[in-house]
């Protein structure tokens, strides 16, 4: 089957930097996604992991452990902005990318 | 970066009427086409998975009767809520994807999505 796990909440200080994690568990796995979603938004694209270890991009980083099935997105130097929904998506191949529940990360002045 | 859009953004009909969304990659050929359905809070529940020519894929418990998918060209793919009721009140979103990069990837980019209300 397939399952992924992630914080449901998450709140943070403007500044500060917040890891979500994610654990999953999948029929097939190519890469894993991290998107963010605004409420009432569409989500948009933040990266994409094959490779194990740290991908750095500006104030985000993700990383992951494909032997563990673990993946993390890093948010450093936190913004009001970032305020949003951090949705973990395993690419499983053939097109087929399933999405988590995300966290809600709510970031606090 | 692609560009897909989605319209209606909005949409308020009548229960047992039927509203058609429609999807569009602007700036490229989507190889693929998803539809999704995203309920206040909860997570994005992909309906059905669309490939230009062929007939749409549909999730377990989707009913493919109520909810028509279209996908006519390598741009464009419709869904239509047959029948509406409210219970299909929710915000419809697409999402195309084509390989892309190095390594090849399957990043979907996704429309702004569709509110759809039933009365």
């Amino acid at each position: 089957g397939q399952n992924i796990d992630q914080p449901t909440e998450m709140t943070a200080t403007e500044g500060a930097i917040v890891q979500i994690n994610c654990t999953y568990q999948t029929s097939g796995f190519n890469g894993l996604f991290w998107y963010q979603q605004h409420a009432g938004e569409a989500p948009t694209f933040l990266s994409y992991n094959v490779l194990d270890g740290l991908e750095e991009k500006g104030r985000f980083s993700s990383f992951l452990s494909r032997s563990k099935g673990y993946s993390y997105l890093l948010l450093k130097e936190l913004q009001m902005k970032d305020s949003a929904s951090y949705l973990c998506a395993p690419d499983t191949g053939g097109f087929k990318t399933i999405f988590g529940a995300g966290t809600r990360l709510f970031v606090k002045a | 970066g692609a560009v897909v859009s989605q319209h209606p953004s909005w949409v308020i009909c009548k229960s047992g009427t039927s509203v058609k969304i429609e999807c569009r990659s602007l700036d490229f050929q989507a190889t693929t086409m998803f539809w999704y359905r995203q309920f206040p809070k909860q997570s994005l529940m992909l309906m059905a998975t669309s490939n230009e020519g062929s007939k749409a894929t549909y999730e377990q418990g989707v009913e493919k009767d109520k909810f028509l998918i279209n996908h006519a060209s390598l741009t464009l793919s419709t869904l239509t809520v047959t029948s509406a009721h409210p219970e299909d009140s929710s915000f419809y979103i697409c999402s195309a994807s084509g390989l892309a990069g190095d390594p090849i990837t399957y990043e979907q980019y996704f429309g702004p999505g569709t509110r759809l209300t039933v009365t």
